[in-house]
């Protein structure tokens, strides 16, 4: 079946460190690929996406590329502020499927300034 | 700004007494989905309407009931609360066009149960 595995928390950085969370999935077919955020006390919010092999998906300094020679999806950000303390999801959709997401058990990120 | 609303942000409910969890959206999108998140975990699905389909996840307790009167509107109904549904319930609509998979989210309500 379809799976996401994410890198384990908790991680900590130093204000304009370089972060990289990773993510691979399992899945048949082509997935569509998420990186949602959650900041403490608030709903999940859509980071960035990508829906086919080599599409790199970019928001707030964020970015990610869709690997499928080695199924990943790792986030990636150049240097990191307070403000992006939070949780990061990664999640696949299975096109053409049910309407439903996998996420991988999510990352807490703490930046220290 | 379309969005999706949860109503209330905090809920605090007594053992056993029913509670209602309530959500609504302006983005006009065909499927809304109820997850239950507890403290450090990832998104549970609970059930998902997509437009008045209902679809049950296998492993959701019959104590969890949702009612969909229309397009806008989406409820969360637990019938007799346990302390182990002490939670974040979210809340998430997708357009349902077999194109844009990603979900969009409320907010959450913080459920108490005590």
């Amino acid at each position: 079946g379809n799976s996401v595995t994410q890198m384990e928390g908790p991680v900590t950085l130093s204000e304009e460190a370089f972060l990289t969370i990773n993510c691979t999935y399992t899945a048949t077919g082509y997935p569509s690929l998420f990186w949602y955020v959650q900041y403490p006390g608030e709903g999940l919010q859509l980071l960035l996406k990508a829906t086919k092999a080599d599409d790199k998906g970019s928001n707030k300094g964020f970015e990610a590329t869709y690997r499928k020679e080695t199924t990943s999806f790792h986030l990636e950000k150049g240097s990191v502020q307070v403000s992006d303390s939070a949780v990061y999801f990664c999640a696949l959709a299975y096109q053409g499927g049910s309407e439903k997401l996998v996420f991988g058990k999510g990352t807490k990120l703490t930046v220290n300034p | 700004d379309a969005m999706v609303i949860q109503n209330p942000r905090y809920q605090v409910t007594q053992f056993g007494k029913p509670v209602t969890l309530s959500c609504s959206q302006t983005l006009n999108h065909n499927v809304m989905y109820w997850y239950q998140q507890k403290s450090s975990q990832a998104p549970k699905l609970l059930f998902h309407y997509y437009d008045k389909d209902f679809n049950n996840e296998a492993d959701t307790p019959d104590n969890f009931q949702s009612r969909r009167p229309n397009t806008s509107f989406c409820f969360l109904d637990i019938r007799s609360p346990g302390l182990g549904d002490a939670a974040m319930y979210l809340c998430a609509t997708s357009p349902g066009d077999r194109v844009s998979y990603e979900q969009y989210f409320g907010p959450g309500t913080r459920l108490t149960v005590t």
